[in-house]
């Protein structure tokens, strides 16, 4: 059974930067074709795609938060960690981390039950 | 990038069938995924590959994608069906995630 959980501060400063934190179990990210992927969801607003870490180490990142966000692996500790530099108020939101299915064009078909990161001083 | 355009709200009375399209440049030729994500709830893959369902997900969903429109089906639909629905699919171009922007199911 996948599983998928995220943890980290519940609020940040503006500026500071922000290091979350997916915990998961029931695979392996050394598994080929297998993906972790972060996603945010402002409060009342839709999906947004941040990250994705695949088996390999190879990394893609949203083309509008790339300067800000790097997203690396544990494959020990079965852990992806997300940063994100200079954060902003309108960076408040619900982050998941999320299982990218192991085919060629992937999917996230386990979500963690995301947490919700506050921005303000 | 690619864009994907959802109607923000659908509204359906109980035991019709609801359809939410998703809309993008020739999206015919990709691969659709469907969430339904209920309030307060993390999302959940309810259509993945254009058409196939998850183990747990109930026939009454469906999904159909050609030219420039995807589209969910929910038929039979009930109060538990009440949700914001998100399409996604992968832009091959970038390798890059891309999701809609949502629609919101309300059951009558």
């Amino acid at each position: 059974q996948i599983t998928l959980k995220e943890s980290g501060p519940t609020l940040v400063k503006p500026t500071q930067t922000l290091t979350l934190t997916c915990t998961f179990s029931g695979f392996s990210l050394s598994t080929s074709g297998v993906g972790v992927g972060w996603i945010r969801q402002p409060p009342g607003k839709a999906l947004e795609w941040l990250a994705l870490i695949y088996w390999n180490d190879d990394k893609r990142y949203s083309p509008s938060l790339k300067s800000r966000l790097t997203i690396t692996k544990d494959t020990s500790k079965n852990q992806v960690v997300l940063t994100m530099t200079n954060m902003d108020p309108v960076d408040t939101a619900t982050y998941y981390c999320a299982h990218r299915r192991a085919t060629t064009i992937g999917f996230f078909d386990f979500w963690g039950q995301g947490t919700l990161v506050t921005v303000s001083s | 990038s690619y864009v994907l355009t959802q109607p923000p709200s659908v509204s359906v009375a109980p035991g019709k069938t609801a359809r939410i399209t998703c809309g993008g440049n020739n999206i015919g030729s990709k691969s659709v995924h469907w969430y339904q994500q209920k309030p307060g709830q993390a999302p959940v893959l309810v259509i993945y590959f254009d058409s196939d369902r998850p183990s747990g997900i109930p026939e009454r969903f469906s999904g159909s994608n050609s030219g420039n429109t995807a589209t969910l089906t929910i038929s039979r639909v009930e109060a538990g069906d009440e949700a914001d629905y998100y399409c996604q699919v992968w832009d091959n171009s970038s390798d890059h995630q891309v999701f809609g922007g949502g629609t919101k199911l309300t059951v009558l």
